[in-house]
C-alpha cells in the first residue's frame, strides 16, 4: 500500500462542464502520474509531476490540466468535460531509489453524459 | 506496431495447471519491466519486477530476453484467485526521458 487516495471515486457530470480530480500521497513521492483505461487501450498517461510545480504532458493530454502546490496532491483538471472524457482514471506514484516501480491509487470512475 | 504487445486472450486453464504469457516490446533500449495484474474494476498491482537474470516469487516466475525483445510470466498450479487481467509494463526512452508504456493486458479464467 503506497498511501494513495484518489477522490471522488465516482463522478457522473454533464458535458462542458468542469471537473477536478484529486490524487492524494502521504509518503513524500517526488514523482506522480495521471493515467486513463479505455476498453481496448493500455493505461495511457495525461500528465505527471516531478516536483512541486513540475509538470509535463503525456501522450493524451489534449483537454486536461494540471496542478501540484504540494507534494501529496496531484489534481487533474478537465477544464470543459466531454464524453470521450469518459473513462477510469488512476493516479500513480514512482518509487525513486529503486527499480521504477509505480503503485496505483484506487481509480475514479467518470461519466460525462 | 504496437510498443507493448501482449495476446488478449482469455487463457481458460484448469486449477493447477500451469499458463505462461508472453509480452513483447518495441525499444531495445526499454530500462525495467514489470508484470502488473488488475481485477474487474480495480486498480492495477504490482505482481513483480522483471529482472535480467530472471526471478520468481512462490508459484510466479519472470523472464526478461533482450534479445528477442519479450518478457514472459509463468504461473505454476494455478488457482481460482489467479483469475484476473496480466498487464506487461514497459519502461521505455521517449522525447528525452523514459515513460512506462502498458500493454493490453491478458485475461487469465481459471476454471474449477
Amino acid at each position: 500500500d503506497a498511501g494513495i487516495t484518489q477522490s471522488p471515486r465516482h463522478k457522473v457530470t454533464e458535458t462542458g462542464t468542469p471537473v477536478t480530480l484529486r490524487c492524494h500521497q502521504t509518503e513524500n513521492h517526488r514523482y506522480m502520474y495521471w493515467y486513463r483505461q479505455d476498453p481496448g487501450h493500455g493505461l495511457r498517461l495525461i500528465h505527471y509531476s516531478y516536483g512541486v510545480k513540475d509538470t509535463d504532458k503525456g501522450e493524451v493530454s489534449d483537454g486536461y490540466s494540471v496542478s501540484r502546490s504540494k507534494t501529496e496532491d496531484f489534481l487533474l483538471t478537465l477544464e470543459s468535460a466531454t464524453s470521450s472524457q469518459t473513462s477510469v482514471y488512476f493516479c500513480a506514484i514512482r518509487l525513486v531509489p529503486s527499480y521504477n516501480e509505480q503503485f496505483f491509487g484506487p481509480g475514479t470512475r467518470l461519466t460525462v453524459l | 506496431r504496437k510498443e507493448v504487445e501482449q495476446d488478449p486472450g482469455p487463457f481458460n486453464v484448469p486449477e493447477g495447471a500451469t499458463v505462461a504469457f508472453n509480452c513483447t516490446y518495441s525499444n531495445s533500449a526499454s530500462q525495467s519491466f514489470f508484470w502488473y495484474r488488475q481485477d474487474c474494476r480495480k486498480e492495477p498491482k504490482l505482481l513483480m519486477s522483471v529482472y535480467s537474470s530472471g526471478n520468481e516469487d512462490g508459484r510466479f516466475t519472470a523472464q526478461l530476453n533482450r534479445a528477442s525483445q519479450y518478457i514472459s510470466l509463468l504461473i505454476r498450479d494455478s488457482k481460482l484467485s489467479d483469475s484476473a487481467t496480466y498487464l506487461c509494463v514497459v519502461n521505455m526512452p521517449a522525447s528525452g526521458t523514459y515513460k512506462y508504456i502498458f500493454g493490453t493486458g491478458t485475461r487469465l479464467k481459471v476454471l474449477a
